[in-house]
Formats: C-alpha cells, structure tokens, sequence
C-alpha cells in the first residue's frame, strides 16, 4: 500500500525567512510526486511535480522540491516567503503503473507571518 | 476562463434532505473526481469516473451516489446527509494520463443543519 506523510501540520514563519515543508513517501512501484496549494475555501491548485530526470524541481511562486529516492523524500522549500504564502500545501503521490487514485497527505498549513 | 466550476460554492441542508451538488468542466478530461475534505484535512477520495466508467472507493458510504450524463457535468448526490457529512467537497479532473495534474474546481462547502 502507498502513504505519503507531511511531518509537520504547522510551519510559522517570518515573511522573507526561508522554508522547508517536509514530504515523505512510502510505496513497493514508482510513483509521480506532486505538491499542491490550497488557498482558504478554494479548491487545490498545482505548485510542482517530479514525473522523472532532474531531481530538483522548480514550480510556481519561487517554490522548489527535491526528490530523494534513496530517502522516499520530496520536501518543499522556498527561500523567502511572502504574506500570501500562507495556506495549506499537500504531497501527493500517484502510482507510475498507471489507475487514476491520488494519494494525499495530510497538509502542512503554513503561516507566515509579518 | 474557469475550467472546473462547483455550484453552489455554498449548500446548506437539513438533516436527512437529499442534496446534490454538480461539477462541470471545459477541459473535456476523461476523468472526474469526487472529493470529501473535512477541516484541516487531506481530500479523501469517494469516487471518479473515467468516462462513462465508474469506480466507487471501497470505504464511500452508500449515501453517496454520483452521476455523470455526459463528459462536461458530474453530480454528488447525498440522499440522506448527516451531520457527519458537513464538509468541502472538491470536484477535480483529469486526462487519462497518470503524469497528468488533477485540475481542482473551488469546492462546495456544505452544511447540514
């Protein structure tokens, strides 16, 4: 079976302060990774996904994800974030054999403040 | 320019009072998504269509039932909600592709009173 676990459900942050929202993964096939944001009563929107090749990935907003196989990681950093970075940010996983299901973490609601 | 709508974004119903919510796209994707998100949680899946093909997750209660006439619209229908059942509830689509993303419409938020 697949899982995705967000280690952390809280990050508070000064605006203009690094970030690093952590992602780990566990699953027997490959799997795509994507991360998505959602904005209070608004649906989820897509910020970056890893499908295959460089391991860095760059996304919208200035946000950038690392996938790490070795360590089944796919944490999310920005190095500055802004006020409206604040929102609830999803790891995801789907399986690479193909089937429609999105598994989803359990959210890191990130909060930054001024 | 919106791809995936929700109406109402709002629904309030009473215990027991069938409700359905509808979902319609312009991406003409093959698949769509019903989603249930509960405060300060991930979305849980309840079921999706891929076309006309429908795949039911196994742990949906039987008070969810969905239809999809044709490739553009899909409705949830709750036929009897409880209080348990007050959530957002998120439509999304997506091609048949796997590497493809899931593009999400802004959610109905439904109470039950």
């Amino acid at each position: 079976a697949q899982s995705v676990t967000q280690l952390d459900s809280q990050v508070p942050v000064f605006e203009e302060a690094p970030v690093e929202l952590r992602c780990n993964y566990s699953s027997s096939v490959s799997v795509y990774l994507f991360w998505y944001v959602q904005y209070p009563n608004q649906g989820l929107q897509l910020l970056l996904k890893y499908l295959s090749g460089s391991t860095l990935v760059k996304g919208i907003n200035g946000f950038e994800a690392e996938f790490n196989k070795s360590q089944t990681s796919f944490h999310l950093r920005k190095p500055s974030v802004h006020i409206s970075d604040t929102a609830e940010y999803f790891c995801a996983v789907t399986l690479n054999t193909g089937g429609f299901k999105t598994i989803f973490g359990a959210g890191t609601r990130l909060f930054v403040k001024a | 320019d919106a791809m995936v709508i929700q109406n109402p974004r709002y629904q309030v119903t009473q215990f027991g009072k069938p409700v359905t919510l509808s979902c319609s796209q312009t991406l003409n994707h093959n698949v769509m998504y019903w989603y249930q998100q509960k405060s300060s949680q991930a979305p849980k899946l309840l079921f999706h269509y891929y076309d006309k093909d429908f795949n039911n997750e196994a742990d949906t209660p039987d008070n969810f039932q969905s239809r999809r006439p044709n490739t553009s619209f899909c409705f949830l229908d709750i036929r009897s909600p409880g209080l348990g059942d007050a959530a957002m509830y998120l439509c999304a689509t997506r091609t048949g592709r796997e590497t493809d993303t899931q593009y999400f419409g802004p959610g109905t938020r439904l109470t039950v009173l």
